[in-house]
């Protein structure tokens, strides 16, 4: 079934610790997003990438690095994990970064920065 | 820029009773706007679009939604809800120029009891 898969599903993290989120998208879609969700705070944008080879900061980027060696892989690194960084990640694709175009979200991965 | 405010977080309704869900957006520029709907320990999934045309767009699950420019709102509706449209819903903005990223509101909560 096409989509986008994420790993690990949910993760507890000690402070200081390096984590990395994975995020796979088998719909050959060019544009990739990582988001955060916090609860009143709605989805917040860390990282896009609107094609491989390509990336950009978003709206709360501090703490975390992308790559886009693929089209299909976009992982997120926390190289140095905090407490404010628990929350809830959604990784996200869309054919073009066009703003027509519909963004189809992965089912998240819950951390927990102790 | 862009912004977006709900302005509910949480709406408690009775089965079968008419739902409003409340969107405000601004932005200097045209958008397109979009609500999602994220069930409990689930990723979004887009409801509806408003890209052009007619201002009454319609999506999934008997949900519709009217964009008035004048008053810079996309409200969502649906005229008898069911328990199973319990959910988190998310209005989201885009500008409709060059490539913009999509910024989400806090997100409303609609609870539905019998």
């Amino acid at each position: 079934i096409a989509g986008i898969t994420q790993a690990p599903t949910s993760q507890i993290l000690a402070a200081g610790r390096r984590m990395t989120l994975r995020c796979t998208q088998d719909m050959r879609h060019n544009a990739m997003y990582w988001y955060r969700q916090d609860l009143g705070l709605g989805l917040r944008l860390i990282h896009y990438s609107n094609t491989a080879g390509t990336t950009g900061k978003g709206e709360v980027p501090d703490g975390y690095s992308v790559s886009r060696a693929n089209t299909d892989d976009f992982p997120l690194t926390l190289a140095s994990a905090v407490p404010s960084q628990t929350s809830v990640y959604f990784c996200a694709s869309s054919l073009t970064q066009g703003p027509y175009n519909e963004q189809f979200f992965g089912p998240g991965t819950r951390l927990t920065v102790l | 820029a862009q912004s977006v405010t709900q302005l509910d977080s949480q709406v408690p309704v009775f089965e079968e009773a008419p739902v409003e869900l409340r969107c405000n957006y601004s932005s200097s520029v045209s958008v397109y706007l979009f609500w999602y709907v994220q069930y409990p320990n689930q990723g979004l999934q887009l409801l509806l679009k408003y890209l052009s045309g007619s201002t009454l767009v319609k999506g999934i699950n008997g949900f519709e939604a009217e964009f008035n420019k004048s008053q810079t709102s996309f409200h969502l509706r649906k005229p008898s809800v069911h328990i199973s449209d319990t959910a988190e819903y998310f209005c989201a903005v885009r500008s409709n120029s060059g490539y913009s990223t999509l910024t989400f509101g806090k997100g409303t909560m609609l609870l539905v009891s019998p």
